[in-house]
């Protein structure tokens, strides 16, 4: 079968450094996704890992291991507007189709 | 550069009316076209998608169909809705044959059915 697990919620400071972690139990892996999802708006694409290792992105930077099904997102000197759901997303091999977590809602307090 | 569309962006429809949002892509041929519902504390649910015209895979057994009519164009409809069909709906869409296959969404559709 197939599961993603993430946090439901995370709180942090506006400058700090937040990492959401990822774990994924997949029959066929083909790549994960990290989606920013602000409240009542469309998801946007992040970030793309496939193979395993670091991925820098500006202020982003995801990680994948592929051996302990995990991915982290790393969100440096946060901003107040980085207060949002983080969705993360692994494509099945066999189906191609995203299989999506539920989420984890983070908020940047000042 | 390509572009997303999906109307309308609120809708409130009784119980047992029917139901038709549409999405259509710009500035690419031959999507890969997704319909998802994302219920309040849930994933995004894959509802529907389509590789071409008139290819619909349908993911989840309901009340809801969705058609493909034109390269761009992706429809969902529902004959009779019930109360359970409220969430938010998102059209996405991915180019065919590359390597990262990313999907971009539309702004989503947010359904109260009442």
């Amino acid at each position: 079968g197939q599961n993603i697990d993430q946090p439901t919620e995370m709180t942090a400071t506006e400058g700090a450094i937040v990492q959401i972690n990822c774990t994924y139990q997949t029959s066929g892996f083909n790549g994960l996704f990290w989606y920013q999802q602000h409240a009542g708006e469309a998801p946007t694409f992040l970030s793309y890992n496939v193979l395993d290792g670091l991925e820098e992105k500006g202020r982003f930077s995801s990680f994948l291991s592929r051996s302990k099904g995990y991915s982290y997102l790393l969100l440096k000197e946060l901003q107040m507007k980085d207060s949002a759901s983080y969705l993360c997303a692994v494509r099945d091999r066999n189906t191609d189709k995203l299989i999506f977590g539920t989420g984890t809602r983070l908020q940047v307090f000042p | 550069s390509q572009t997303i569309h999906q109307w309308p962006a609120t809708l409130v429809q009784p119980v047992g009316s029917p139901l038709s949002l549409e999405c259509t892509v710009e500035g690419t041929s031959n999507p890969n076209l997704y319909w998802y519902r994302q219920a309040a504390g849930r994933g995004l649910q894959l509802l529907f998608y389509s590789v071409g015209i008139g290819q619909i895979s349908s993911e989840v057994p309901q009340n809801l169909s969705a058609s493909r009519p034109q390269d761009r164009q992706f429809i969902l409809s529902s004959k009779k809705l019930l109360l359970s069909d409220s969430g938010f709906y998102l059209c996405a869409w991915s180019a065919r044959a590359r390597a990262k296959n990313i999907q971009y969404f539309g702004a989503g559709t947010r359904l109260s059915v009442l």
